[in-house]
């Protein structure tokens, strides 16, 4: 089954720890993407990864950090320095840049 | 940069009735998609479209692309609850680069 897993579902931190969500898909998709969704709130794109060993920041990649060591995996690090990081990640692939982009289920990441 | 306008942000319909939806660009796309988010979930493609003026549908689902480029529609016909979410549209710039997501419109459905 082709498809692209996050985990965990539900995540807790305390403040100032880093905390690393996880994105794996197996579909051969070259590039990676991970949003960020705030309640009642569109997408905003953090970081994107068009090939493996390269990737650049999005529209709000402060407090955030990525890798793209293999082709199936983009982890996504949420720093201390992230100053609001309860919300809602959701990471997609496609076959390429410009093409259509599947989501995985989501990590809801609470930091208290 | 590129934006997307959804409209309307939300509406509340009766089980039964038909529903209609817009994007809005200022920008020409070449690909409109559009996405359904159940809540605490991710977004699913629903339908995606490519050429100007196309018209596809996915069973109770029709999405058109707007001939200007700058837009495009989707309808949902005969609403069920299970029509509930967050529904977003998404578009490919002219360049082949830059995906944008609208805002969404969120759908209610009443029984």
């Amino acid at each position: 089954d082709g498809g692209i897993t996050q985990s965990p579902k539900y995540l807790f931190r305390k403040e100032g720890q880093n905390v690393t969500l996880s994105c794996e898909q197996n579909l051969n998709h070259d590039a990676m993407y991970w949003y960020r969704q705030d309640p009642g709130q569109g997408l905003r794109l953090i970081y994107y990864s068009q090939i493996v060993n390269d990737f650049q920041k999005g529209d709000i990649a402060e407090g955030y950090s990525v890798s793209r060591e293999k082709k199936e995996s983009f982890p996504l690090t949420v720093t201390s320095a992230q100053k609001n990081p309860t919300a809602f990640y959701l990471c997609a692939s496609s076959i390429a840049e410009g093409y259509e982009q599947y989501f995985g289920p989501g990590t809801r990441l609470t930091v208290t | 940069g590129q934006q997307l306008n959804q409209s309307p942000q939300s509406m509340f319909i009766q089980e039964g009735e038909d529903v209609s939806m817009n994007c809005t660009s200022s920008s020409i796309f070449n690909t409109w998609l559009w996405y359904k988010q159940d809540p605490g979930e991710g977004p699913v493609l629903l339908i995606a479209l490519y050429k100007a003026g196309e018209l596809t549908s996915n069973g109770r689902l029709t999405a058109q692309f707007g001939i200007t480029r700058k837009d495009s529609f989707l309808n949902i016909s005969a609403s069920i609850p299970s029509d509930v979410g967050i529904y977003f549209c998404a578009g490919v710039d002219n360049y082949g680069q830059n995906f944008v997501f609208g805002p969404g419109t969120r759908l209610s459905v009443l029984p």
